[in-house]
């Protein structure tokens, strides 16, 4: 079974420029989540979708990030404009089904470390 | 939201040596779940364990639900095992159906030869 994929790996730019990650999570899995992780730091969640629909975007800093997932299998997370404290690495990660509840184990992708210069 | 924590911040072993992990947390769950994180930033699930014991291999991980605490025990440490360690736990989000883990800052870990 493929795991969670994402793109790009690593991505470098200048502040105020726009950057977008892809995510393609486990085939079959419903619920789909977007973390940041900054260096020294757990992940905090971003986003989480249920199928193509949002259920908390309550942690995504609205005024720069978007995200969107319109088929309900991949996803994208678009920051614009960039700032320097953006600089962290971006984790996707799926899981079956959301409101299971607590039988839910969430696998992640590899990442996208991305530098605001 | 619930409080995670985990101790030590950084620990350093001997190749073969054993260690533990321990994650307090401030609130019942019904979720409770340990990460490795390896040098190169790849997340991977060691335990789903909202009580009770479980064991894989040199790994195992113990969760007292009642008293808010998980341990996870490294036995035979191996340079392999370097990295950092995450105890997240599971609770309701602000979404209707949303249903989160929050990390802990993690252990990181370094297993020298």
């Amino acid at each position: 079974e493929a795991g969670v994929a994402q793109s790009p790996r690593y991505k470098i730019i200048e502040k105020r420029q726009s950057v977008a990650f892809w995510c393609n999570p486990i085939s079959g899995h419903a619920t789909l989540y977007w973390y940041q992780q900054i260096l020294g730091q757990g992940p905090k969640l971003l986003i989480q979708f249920q199928n193509n629909g949002v259920v908390d975007d309550s942690q995504l800093p609205k005024d720069r990030f978007s995200a969107e997932r319109l088929k309900g299998v991949d996803s994208t997370l678009k920051i614009q404009p960039a700032k320097l404290e953006d600089s962290a690495v971006y984790l996707c990660a799926s899981s079956l089904d959301t409101l299971r509840l607590a039988r839910e184990t969430q696998y992640f992708g590899p990442g996208t470390r991305l530098l605001v210069l | 939201g619930i409080q995670v924590e985990q101790s030590p911040p950084d620990l350093i072993l001997q190749e073969g040596a054993n260690s533990t992990l321990r994650c307090n947390f401030s609130d019942s769950v019904n979720n409770l779940q340990w990460f490795h994180q390896n040098p190169w930033g790849q997340l991977i699930n060691l335990f789903y364990i909202p009580s009770g014991t479980k064991q894989n291999g040199r790994l195992s991980a113990t969760t007292v639900a009642t008293e808010r605490y998980s341990l996870l025990y490294i036995s035979s440490s191996q340079t392999t095992d370097s990295g950092v360690y995450f105890c997240a736990v599971g609770g309701l989000g602000s979404g209707a159906g949303s249903y989160q883990l929050t990390f802990g800052k993690g252990t990181k870990l370094s297993v020298i030869p």
